[in-house]
This record gives C-alpha cells, sequence and structure tokens, in this order.
C-alpha cells in the first residue's frame, strides 16, 4: 500500500498526558498536511510543511501542539499535557507540489480519545 | 472569514433515486473546489474537483458537480444511487491561487436503503 500511513490508528490517553502522533506521506510528496476532526464537524486544517519547513498554522494550533518534519519525509504531531477538548480524529494528509491541482490524498487517521 | 455550508445533514434515498447535496462557501475571489466521499470505516477520497473551465466536473462513480460562480455553489450530483454509495460526503474549498489548507463543510451523510 503506497498510500499515507498513520500510526497508532487508535491513542487513549488520560487528560494532562503527552501524546506523539506519526504521519508518513505518500513517498514523492513534499506537502504535508494535519487536520483535526470532531463527531459530526469536516476536517479542520492544523499546519502544513513543505518539504522540512512548517509554513502555516492554524489559530487552532495552541501552544500545546507542536509538528515536526524532520527530513521532510515523516512528520510527527505532540500534544503536551492533553485535555478532553484534543478529543478527535487527527488527519494526515499529503500532496505534491507542482501538480496541476495540489490533490490532498489523506490517511486513515489517529483516533484520540483523552479521558 | 472563509467558510463552507452543507445544509443537508443527514439525507436517506432509496436505491435508483438521484442525488443532489448543496454545497455553499463564502469567498469571492479564486476558489478550488472538491468533494471529497468517507465511506464507512475508510479514509477521506477525493471524488471530483474543479479548478477552472467547463464548470460541471464528473468524478468518480458516476458523480459530478456544477460550479455556480454567482451562486457560490457546488452541488453534487449523482442520477441514481446505490447502496454502496452510503457514506460521508464532504465538501471542500481551497482559497487563492497557490494556497494550501482545504476549508470543509460539515459533512452530509448519505444512507441509500436498498
Amino acid at each position: 500500500d503506497t498510500g499515507v500511513s498513520q500510526d497508532p490508528r487508535h491513542k487513549i490517553t488520560k487528560r494532562g498526558q503527552n501524546v506523539t502522533f506519526r504521519c508518513d506521506p505518500i513517498s514523492e510528496h513534499n506537502r504535508l498536511y494535519w487536520y483535526r476532526q470532531t463527531l459530526g464537524q469536516g476536517p479542520e486544517f492544523l499546519t502544513y510543511f513543505q518539504n522540512e519547513a512548517q509554513l502555516e498554522k492554524s489559530r487552532l494550533l495552541s501552544d500545546r501542539f507542536s509538528a515536526e518534519r524532520p527530513k521532510g519525509s515523516f512528520s510527527t504531531l505532540e500534544i503536551q499535557r492533553t485535555e478532553q477538548g484534543d478529543s478527535a480524529m487527527y488527519l494526515c494528509a499529503s500532496s505534491l507540489m507542482g501538480s496541476s491541482y495540489n490533490e490532498q490524498f489523506f490517511g486513515p487517521g489517529t483516533r484520540l480519545t483523552v479521558l | 472569514a472563509q467558510s463552507v455550508s452543507q445544509h443537508n445533514h443527514h439525507v436517506i434515498l432509496s436505491e435508483a433515486a438521484s442525488l443532489e447535496l448543496g454545497c455553499n462557501y463564502s469567498y469571492g475571489g479564486t476558489v478550488n473546489l472538491f468533494w471529497y466521499v468517507q465511506y464507512p470505516g475508510q479514509h477521506l477520497q477525493l471524488l471530483l474537483k474543479y479548478f477552472s473551465g467547463d464548470p460541471l466536473v464528473k468524478g468518480i462513480k458516476g458523480f459530478e458537480a456544477e460550479f455556480i460562480k454567482s451562486k457560490f455553489s457546488f452541488n453534487l450530483r449523482k442520477p441514481s444511487v446505490q447502496w454502496s454509495d452510503t457514506a460521508e460526503y464532504f465538501c471542500a474549498v481551497n482559497v487563492g491561487t497557490g494556497a494550501n489548507n482545504l476549508f470543509f463543510g460539515t459533512g452530509t451523510r448519505l444512507t441509500v436503503i436498498p
């Protein structure tokens, strides 16, 4: 399978704990995106990388959230001191810069439950 | 702020019925428009997209959508739905040239009854 992969698929944690998610994009894709989706809502943009540079961050991305893409390949999203309101599906997508329409391909998501 | 509205939250149809899902966006400039589908237990997949040219675009599985600039709309249609079309459908907008992130609507859940 050469699609976008995310790990873990499910994470249950207690409030106050730190969690880290990983995203592996499609191998030739140089753009990577993180979105968050809560129940009954569409995905909401969190942040975007072009290669290793984080070029855009949403206001939704509080100081407790940090994302990295150190070598321009996989990316990690860390949430520190989790809160119950962080419970959501975290989606990763990738795209190829220079393609005619920048189509984003989504991974299966990591479902986070904060108890 | 940009927003995308999908007014139908849950649509229930019998097989062979025609489908139209509404999508309206609020942005006056250049937009790229998408419909994504999420089948039960699967990840988001692109159904179709509009960037320029013919405002009637055709996607996979017999879906089509029409961009009406004057109405800020991009409605999704299918003449005859199948049970396998049961899924959640999301409209999304990419704003401006060279823009990166997508703005999604809240989604419409389609249930097709065999």
